[in-house]
């Protein structure tokens, strides 16, 4: 069955760097796109960021285009989300989810791992 | 970027009622890119409708997505205790995903 397992979250303080992990497992990595959602406590869901099979083919929301990266090793199975220049509304459980491939939907979801930016 | 808006904010319902959620966007959105979503506390979202109208692998024929344009709606024929929980729609367009604010269905 298909599985994602996020870590990498923690505390960090305003202006810090975290980078997540995402490793999945019971599918095709290499060929699915693979997306980073995030909901601030007690907020809805904002989409962060989408790969396709590789650097090549990216999209970045607006809140924080410039500041995150979004990387994947489909040797490993494994894409990751390189946060810096952390703000206090960067707060949130980062989700790794799957693409549901050309209908625009996340068809799978890790538990995912709390990022908390605080002084 | 197209703004989603879900009403009512909060639904409130007994087991064995029909539940209606409707997602309105601020643009036209494809049928094809527009999904809804069940969140329960403390757990990932759960992908429930593709597509506008295809129930994605496991949910219940009780669930039905219906819409196009900038119009969708969810429907919950016959409300079970375990459908009580948040839902959002989400579109796909642009490069960008957008998520609606989200409609909490509690019981009544």
């Amino acid at each position: 069955q298909v599985q994602l397992v996020e870590s990498g979250g923690g505390v960090v303080q305003p202006g810090g760097s975290l980078r997540l992990s995402c490793a999945a497992s019971g599918f095709t990595f290499s060929t699915s796109g693979m997306h980073w959602v995030r909901q601030a406590p007690g907020k809805g869901l904002e989409w962060v960021q989408f790969i396709w099979l590789n650097e090549n083919t990216v999209y970045y929301a607006e809140s924080v285009k410039g500041r995150f990266t979004i990387s994947r090793d489909n040797s490993k199975n494994t894409v990751y989300l390189q946060m810096n220049s952390l703000r206090p509304e960067d707060t949130a459980v980062y989700f790794c989810a799957k693409d549901l491939t050309t209908y625009g939907a996340f068809d799978y979801w890790g538990r995912g791992t709390l990022v908390t930016v605080s002084p | 970027e197209i703004v989603l808006t879900q009403s009512p904010g909060t639904l409130s319902l007994s087991p064995g009622e029909r539940a209606t959620l409707s997602c309105r966007a601020s643009q036209s959105v494809t049928s094809r890119y527009l999904a809804w979503y069940q969140q329960k506390p403390g757990q990932s979202p759960r992908l429930l409708i593709y597509g506008a109208s295809s129930r994605a692998t496991g949910i219940p024929d009780r669930f039905s997505g219906s819409g196009s344009g900038t119009d969708f709606t969810l429907t919950i024929s016959r409300l079970e205790p375990e459908d009580f929980a948040v839902y959002y729609c989400q579109q796909y367009g642009g490069s960008s995903y957008t998520f609606g604010q989200g409609t909490k269905l509690e019981i009544k």
